[in-house]
């Protein structure tokens, strides 16, 4: 299958800061990545899905402001968390998306802590 | 909201055939069912897919009901390293998106 990753694997950050999770699709065109988080014991959550040089559609009750996507090229997309609190501390799960029928391809996640 | 149901855990042992069930009784005429595990603090894995058939790969078989409410994909010969959470996913219609749902957390027994 496709390989897709993810830098950095894991981060810690204070409180008000802001931090970039980057998502790579490292063998195949990815014209569509989600964005998902996950908190412990729990379920993947998606928060926003991304097409290729168009803004990302999020999912309800998600903040657009807070959680920018950014999908500027067909193998890249970014995820910056602004204004970082420890309540955003989670793991966060790319995926890619562009082969048929329609399988995803994920990464392999970044654990976030904000202190 | 998930379209599918999965009982929340099982266990299996090592060696044993593990029968992980899934309905999905809204399913509509061509919507695919996904399998994929995650492994702890790991991205999720791509299991199998099947539409109406079964199907079989490397890793494991789906058997879809010919109603297509529900499936059932078997690990033949479960290993220590099949730990993991299963989750069962039926894609939204033309798009790639899908809603996971709580998954059945399957811990093989030594």
């Amino acid at each position: 299958g496709a390989v897709v990753s993810q830098h950095p694997s894991w981060v810690i950050c204070k409180s008000g800061t802001s931090v970039k999770i980057e998502c790579r699709s490292l063998d195949f065109q990815a014209t569509t990545m989600f964005w998902y988080r996950q908190f412990p014991k729990q379920s993947l959550m998606l928060m926003a899905t991304s097409n290729e040089g168009s803004k990302a559609t999020y999912e309800q009750g998600v903040e657009k402001d807070k959680f920018l996507i950014n999908h500027a090229s067909l193998t890249l997309s970014t995820l910056t968390v602004t204004s970082a609190h420890p309540e955003d501390s989670s793991f966060y799960i790319c995926s890619a998306g562009g082969g048929s029928p329609y399988e995803q391809y994920f990464g392999p996640g970044t654990r976030l802590t904000v202190t | 909201d998930a379209k599918t149901t999965q009982p929340p855990s099982m266990d299996c042992a090592e060696g044993r055939a593990a029968n992980l069930p899934c309905n999905h009784s809204t399913i509509s005429g061509n919507e695919y069912v996904y399998w994929y595990r995650q492994i702890h603090s790991q991205g999720p894995q791509y299991i199998i897919h099947g539409l109406k058939n079964n199907e079989t790969n490397e890793m494991a078989s789906l058997i879809i009901t010919e109603d297509r409410k529900s499936s059932t994909l078997i690990l033949p010969h479960a290993t220590l390293r099949d730990t993991a959470v299963y989750y069962c996913i039926v894609r939204e219609t033309g798009t790639y998106k899908y809603i996971f749902g709580t998954g059945t957390r399957l811990k093989v027994l030594a």
